[in-house]
């Protein structure tokens, strides 16, 4: 079972508007989570990384938060434009006993339409 | 400048073939990685090596074995390809820790 899950698989929305991705995970102990933005055919950019003490980070247009609390993160994209359709993949790191561990979520489709 | 770059882009190959997909990076990073992704868009990490050393060795075949002649440089090479080893492989690099920030434009490997 993944242990980080990602919600919606996929999303439309019209250019300009605002949208929020989400990432929840189940690993521990965490040690830091990143959001990377995939273009088609194109390799991840990173966008944000958030450890433990951080709650909110922002990047241009892309803020992210972290609820260590709840596992819960969330990619938030204001003023949405055609370049944010790409798929956003949470990645988390944790520490376990059998050494560092990193996990892939599935990733969010966002399209965005003119 | 590419920072992370890899070569080829596409290859296709047959069944039983040893094929190596090249990386380099002109960062000065310590560590580099190799990734698959699948046909499903799922990132997976392969390998991690941290100034030429291996740190992290995921449950890959050993078909598949990395090398780093030095920091900048992380070539994969595969014995003996599978249909299931078809896919896109990213190499990345970081400064430190395990969480890749900077990726190259993947390598699209079909096997027939």
């Amino acid at each position: 079972k993944n242990q980080v899950e990602q919600s919606p698989q996929s999303l439309i929305i019209l250019e300009g508007k605002n949208c929020t991705l989400q990432c929840n995970y189940t690993v521990s102990p965490f040690s830091n989570l990143r959001w990377y933005k995939q273009d088609t055919g194109r390799g991840p950019v990173s966008l944000t990384i958030m450890t433990f003490s951080e709650n909110t980070k922002s990047n241009g247009r892309y803020t992210a938060t972290l609820d260590a609390d709840t596992k819960q993160s969330s990619l938030h994209i204001t003023a949405s434009q055609l370049s944010d359709s790409a798929s956003y993949i949470c990645v988390v790191f944790f520490d376990n006993n059998a050494g560092n561990m990193l996990t892939f979520g599935g990733g969010t489709r966002l399209m965005v339409k003119p | 400048d590419t920072a992370v770059s890899q070569t080829p882009k596409y290859l296709v190959t047959q069944m039983g073939n040893d094929k190596s997909i090249k990386c380099e990076q002109n960062l000065g990073h310590d560590t580099m990685y190799w990734y698959k992704q699948d046909s499903k868009k799922f990132l997976k990490i392969m390998f991690s090596y941290n100034n030429k050393e291996l740190i992290i060795n995921e449950t890959v075949p050993n078909r598949f074995s990395p090398k780093s002649p030095d920091k900048a440089h992380l070539n994969l090479h595969i014995n003996s390809l599978e249909l299931g080893d078809s896919a896109v492989y990213f190499c990345a690099s970081s400064q430190t820790g395990l969480l890749a920030k900077f990726f190259g434009p993947g390598t699209r490997l079909t096997v027939l």
